[in-house]
């Protein structure tokens, strides 16, 4: 069955400091992970894309990683700010006939507090 | 294009009423979910539309839920009779199935409240 597990579950932080979640698959055929923030209310928004063959990415303050031997990825926020606050949802997709199967991760709730 | 769109954003409806939420996907897109998300159990897959055709409905929790997407642009997820234990929000997403790297996009989400 594919799985997607983040941790930590939750997360506090002050602002401008440094953090990163953590994302473990089983999912296959891998197609691609993506990260997503979620803002109270609202739906999730991509925030980047990871593929196979790519290591690490960036956009603005946030760097995702993949290892694809572990099935591991991280996002790593730089010089966190109050507007991070959200939910940070790993996202992994399987190809299959059909199309792309996405499976979510329970997400990690961060908050960062001035 | 305005993205997907989902209605009501919110409904309060008593326990044993039927409920029906809409979602209107992308325009050109021919994936579409429909995802429930509690503070417990975070974002489930309830069910997965291609080209109209449900894929995997394995999700949906019990006869009461059913989904319909009659076409390319428009879908309803139906609980019928609802109870408390319904209570959430539910998104639709759609995506364009058959490229590479998609991207599911999300509506606002309808937040339901059985009482």
């Amino acid at each position: 069955k594919n799985q997607v597990e983040q941790s930590p579950q939750s997360l506090i932080i002050l602002e401008g400091k440094n953090c990163t979640l953590q994302c473990n698959y089983t999912v296959s055929p891998f197609s691609n992970l993506r990260w997503y923030k979620q803002d109270t209310g609202r739906g999730p928004v991509s925030l980047t894309i990871m593929t196979f063959s790519e290591n690490t990415k960036s956009n603005g303050r946030y760097t995702a990683t993949l290892d694809a031997d572990t099935k591991q990825s991280s996002l790593h926020i730089t010089a966190s700010q109050l507007s991070d606050s959200a939910s940070y949802i790993c996202v992994v997709s399987a190809r299959n006939n059909a199309g792309n199967m996405l499976t979510f991760g329970g997400g990690t709730r961060l908050m960062v507090k001035p | 294009d305005a993205g997907v769109i989902q209605s009501p954003r919110h409904e309060v409806t008593e326990m044993g009423q039927e409920v029906t939420l809409r979602c209107k996907p992308i325009s050109g897109h021919n994936s579409l979910f429909w995802y429930r998300q509690t503070m417990m159990r975070g974002l489930e897959l309830l069910i997965y539309f291609n080209n109209n055709v449900p894929i995997d409905d394995s999700g949906m929790p019990e006869d009461r839920f059913s989904a319909k997407m009659p076409n390319a642009s428009f879908s309803t997820l139906k609980i019928q009779p609802s109870e408390p234990r319904d209570s959430a929000v539910y998104f639709c997403a759609s995506s364009l199935s058959g490229q590479g790297n998609t991207e599911a996009f999300f509506g606002q989400g309808t937040r339901l409240t059985v009482v």
